[in-house]
């Protein structure tokens, strides 16, 4: 099925570094949310985008809707150990109510 | 508030036999979806429903895989008969139908392993 292009693929930063992700589409979205799973669990909601250019935080997080609606990023700032996870980007288009779509996930690794 | 349930978490079964797995839903959701997950292909949707009726299965692999919700509390996917290769990560998530619909919730998962 159709996937977004989520990138990068993994990282491999120090504590106390930020890091960015994001992923893009080749479709118009209406919706972006960004999840973190961890080993052995489901994917956690961390922050829901509605509309172009929106920008939310929460807490360390910090996310963005691209104006073009075609793409999202994802901040996360001051990293700390248990920021290590997989995170997935997820987009809903215009034709889609309740299919999301999915990235293959960025896998983050912190030294501490 | 609970989260969603899924049991069970690890299933270990071989080639040919029946597989069920269940979700329980959040309470006051009316969206229902299972998910299977693989290193290969990431989160793949099969199945949704809303209000218990399905609404859309074109991610279901192929007829040994059905899935069921007979209330608003409760779901089943089931897998007859298992092949190895369904080997995966199931996933049951639920969401509300007014309000924040796309913010899905997911469970725990059940980790399948088809010998």
């Amino acid at each position: 099925g159709q996937q977004l292009n989520q990138s990068p693929q993994s990282m491999f930063i120090q504590e106390g570094e930020d890091v960015s992700m994001n992923c893009t589409s080749s479709s118009i979205f209406n919706t972006w949310l960004w999840y973190k799973q961890d080993p052995g669990e489901g994917p956690v909601l961390l922050i829901a985008l509605y509309k172009a250019g929106e920008l939310t935080s929460n807490g360390r997080l910090t996310a963005q809707f691209g104006i073009t609606r075609k793409d999202s990023f994802l901040n996360i700032s001051a990293s700390i150990p248990s920021d290590v996870g997989i995170y997935f980007c997820a987009g809903l288009d215009a034709g889609n109510n309740r299919k999301l779509i999915w990235g293959l996930g960025t896998s983050l690794a912190v030294n501490p | 508030d609970a989260g969603v349930i899924q049991s069970p978490r690890h299933e270990v079964t071989e080639m040919g036999q029946e597989v069920t797995l269940r979700c329980k839903p959040i309470s006051g959701h009316d969206y229902l979806f299972w998910y299977r997950q693989t290193m290969m292909r990431g989160l793949e949707l099969l199945i949704y429903f809303n209000n218990n009726v399905p609404i859309d299965d074109s991610g279901m692999p192929e007829d040994r895989f059905s899935a069921k919700m007979p209330n608003a509390s409760f779901s089943t996917l089931k897998i007859q008969p298992s092949e190895p290769r369904d080997s995966a990560v199931y996933f049951c998530a639920s969401s509300l139908g007014q309000g924040a619909p796309n913010e899905q919730f997911f469970g725990p998962g059940t980790r399948l392993t088809v010998l």
